[in-house]
């Protein structure tokens, strides 16, 4: 099993609203990542959790909030997001940190109204 | 700051010639360069990558040189196929477990 899985597929929130993504690994692995892409950008890195504990926050703005319940799951908090937020969030894992193999999951299409 | 460029922005092939992407970076620290393909609608997925300790990797149709000195690394398709039509990005890493992407690159193969 070499797969991310992110849920959901699709979101679209209002701007008041409070909503959570979700991914999960079942490959062992102890790196996990919070990626943010725009379209026809790269993706740009805001969270990396290195075993469990949170171990780089590119400056994200705090109506983001990560959250790593244990080594399969990873979350996104969102709540009073903005329109500029709008994006594909993609979440990455990686056998160890510093830089080894990441596998991607699909993403989840954020749209805030 | 690490900073990546990725050339050429757009690239049109025949099915069947070859591609060649290039990257440049600019912190001598960086030691890991991997590439990702993204097609419409999916993550991007990791193709090949290469380390600092190594000056060319392959596998099958796909190879990837590296010139530490320079700081250049380039990916290399042969005998495209319409299926290798997606955006393909380069990375730069360091021991910092951080990936600095490039700009992407659109690969079009027309049959």
């Amino acid at each position: 099993d070499t797969e991310v899985t992110q849920t959901p597929k699709h979101l679209v929130m209002g701007m008041t609203n409070k909503k959570s993504l979700k991914c999960e690994q079942h490959m062992g692995h102890r790196a996990m990542y919070w990626y943010k892409q725009k379209a026809k950008k790269p993706p740009e890195l805001m969270f990396v959790y290195s075993y469990e504990k949170l171990s780089i926050n590119e400056s994200v703005p705090s109506r983001f909030s990560p959250e790593c319940p244990n080594s399969s799951l990873l979350n996104l908090h969102l709540h009073a997001l903005q329109p500029e937020d709008s994006a594909l969030y993609l979440c990455a894992s990686s056998q160890e940190p510093l830089n080894t193999e990441a596998f991607f999951g699909q993403g989840t299409r954020l749209t805030v109204v | 700051g690490e900073n990546v460029e990725q050339h050429p922005s757009t690239l049109s092939v025949q099915e069947g010639d070859s591609a060649v992407i290039k990257c440049t970076y600019s912190d001598s620290a960086s030691n890991y360069f991997p590439w990702y393909k993204q097609e419409l609608g999916k993550g991007p997925q990791l193709i090949i990558d290469i380390r600092s300790n190594v000056g060319e990797k392959k596998d099958q149709r796909i190879a990837v040189t590296l010139n530490k000195t320079a700081k250049h690394f380039s990916l290399h398709i042969t005998e495209t196929q319409p299926e290798d039509s997606a955006v393909y990005f380069c990375a730069a890493g360091d021991n910092t477990d951080k990936l600095i992407f490039g700009t992407g690159t659109r690969l079009q193969v027309f049959p």
